[in-house]
């Protein structure tokens, strides 16, 4: 069965600093990794997605991936209070490799708290 | 750009009620899904279509049916309502495999007293 993991938190970060989120996975064929963002009370709502091994950066968002440690993290920098929410990684098969297609596999999630 | 619209948005249920939610996508997604999330939990696959007329079991099926008549709905059906079923439902679709982005919809709240 395929897990993700991710630490819960609550992860508190002040105001202005880099708040940086953590996501494993048991998946070796793992292809597509995503960051979803969701709010209290809302649906979750796609930030990043990453399918390369190294750094892609978006704004203030940067996804590393490292397939070899089958590891993923989300950077995000000068963090603002609109940025407290539950972050979501997801993983998933290829963009065209015609399985898994019973969708993302989803962590739990880390609740992240920006410090005014 | 309505995108996936989920219905109703609030539900309460007596135990060993039925009822369904409503789904529907006008992006042209062949692939839908339905998620449970649990408070303090991840998203847990229930159902998910690869296209009209073909639905396949997820993770947590159990208490539940869908049905895939357009490439538009994507109906989940919940029979003999339980109070594990208390929830929120999510509902969404994509273009391709799991390796595109999933786009979900606003969410269904239940609750089985």
């Amino acid at each position: 069965q395929k897990e993700v993991e991710q630490n819960s938190g609550p992860l508190s970060v002040p105001e202005g600093a880099i708040a940086s989120l953590n996501c494993t996975y048991s998946d070796r064929g793992s292809q597509s990794f995503f960051w979803y963002r969701q709010y209290s009370g809302k649906s979750p709502e796609l930030i990043m997605s990453i399918y390369s091994n190294g750094d892609k950066e978006d704004g203030r968002f940067t996804a590393q991936l490292n397939k070899a440690s089958q590891y993923v993290s989300l950077l995000i920098r000068d963090s603002q209070p609109s940025d407290s929410a539950t972050y979501l990684c997801a993983v998933g098969g290829g963009i065209n490799s015609g399985g898994g297609a019973d969708g993302l596999t989803f962590g739990k999630g880390t609740h992240l708290i920006i410090q005014p | 750009n309505a995108g996936v619209t989920q219905t109703p948005k609030f539900r309460i249920l007596k135990i060993g009620q039925s009822m369904t939610l409503q789904c529907t996508q006008d992006m042209n997604h062949n692939y839908m899904y339905w998620y449970r999330q649990d408070p303090g939990m991840g998203l847990k696959l229930i159902y998910y279509s690869v296209g009209a007329g073909i639905t396949d079991k997820g993770e947590v099926p159990n208490g539940y049916n869908v049905s895939r008549s357009t490439t538009e709905d994507f109906p989940l059906r919940l029979e003999l309502a339980a109070p594990s079923q208390t929830s929120v439902y999510f509902c969404a679709s994509s273009y391709g495999t799991s390796g595109n982005t999933i786009y979900f919809g606003e969410g269904s709240w239940l609750t089985v007293v």
